[in-house]
């Protein structure tokens, strides 16, 4: 069974902390994600990468970095949290070409910056 | 870029009954449409896709319909049960790449009545 997991599943940063979001998948997986998720905004894409060391911008990166020093690790980073980057966090990851094409969702971190 | 339209936002449906969860997308390179559930608190799964060589696919109780000239695709849930309840969102892969990346619609939180 695929395994997405994301290290915390709440959190409560102040304004200008530095914030850490973890995932790792151990499904040997090419593609990772961190999406942001919103009432009545649906799913929007922060950054994906399709390798290690490897990075893209999605729909709204302004206020995050990310990290992809190894495969199955994709960490997001909030340089300095604000209260506007409150929200759930998803990440995902994929293998295009390896059985169903989907993406396995981790669990999700909710944000909160106060 | 691509963009994913969704409706309706909120469907209320009597047990028993068939509830259609409808995605309009604006890339006509696009060629692989999955749809995801995300019951309350838990993290999205992938119950259903369709890749765009194909009109119609069938799993038990759920079903796609693909028109690729008309560029909307369907969800559509027979015999709905109180388990489907949930927020349902449709997705269209960017490009022509199969699994690569996806862009999301906004969602439909569907409610099944006792």
């Amino acid at each position: 069974d695929v395994k997405v997991t994301q290290s915390s599943r709440y959190l409560v940063k102040r304004t200008g902390e530095k914030v850490f979001l973890e995932c790792v998948q151990d499904m040997d997986h090419e593609n990772m994600f961190w999406y942001r998720q919103d009432p009545g905004l649906g799913l929007r894409l922060i950054y994906f990468s399709y390798d290690v060391k490897m990075k893209e911008k999605g729909d709204i990166p302004e206020g995050y970095s990310v990290s992809r020093e190894k495969k199955e690790r994709f960490s997001l980073i909030l340089e300095s949290a604000s209260t506007n980057q409150t929200s759930m966090y998803l990440c995902a990851s994929s293998s295009p070409g390896r059985g169903r094409d989907g993406y396995t969702f981790g669990s999700g971190t909710r944000l909160t910056v106060v | 870029g691509e963009n994913v339209e969704q409706h309706p936002s909120t469907l209320s449906v009597q047990e028993g009954d068939s509830a259609v969860i409808k995605c309009t997308y604006s890339d006509s390179a696009s060629n692989y449409f999955p749809w995801y559930k995300q019951e309350l608190g838990k993290r999205p799964q992938l119950i259903i896709d369709i890749r765009s060589n194909v009109g119609e696919k069938k799993d038990q109780r759920i079903a796609v319909t693909l028109n690729k000239t008309a560029k909307h695709f369907s969800l559509h849930i027979t015999e709905t049960q109180p388990e489907d309840s949930a927020v349902y969102f449709c997705a269209a892969s960017i490009g022509d790449n199969y699994g690569q990346n996806f862009v999301f619609g906004p969602g439909t939180r569907l409610s099944v009545l006792p």
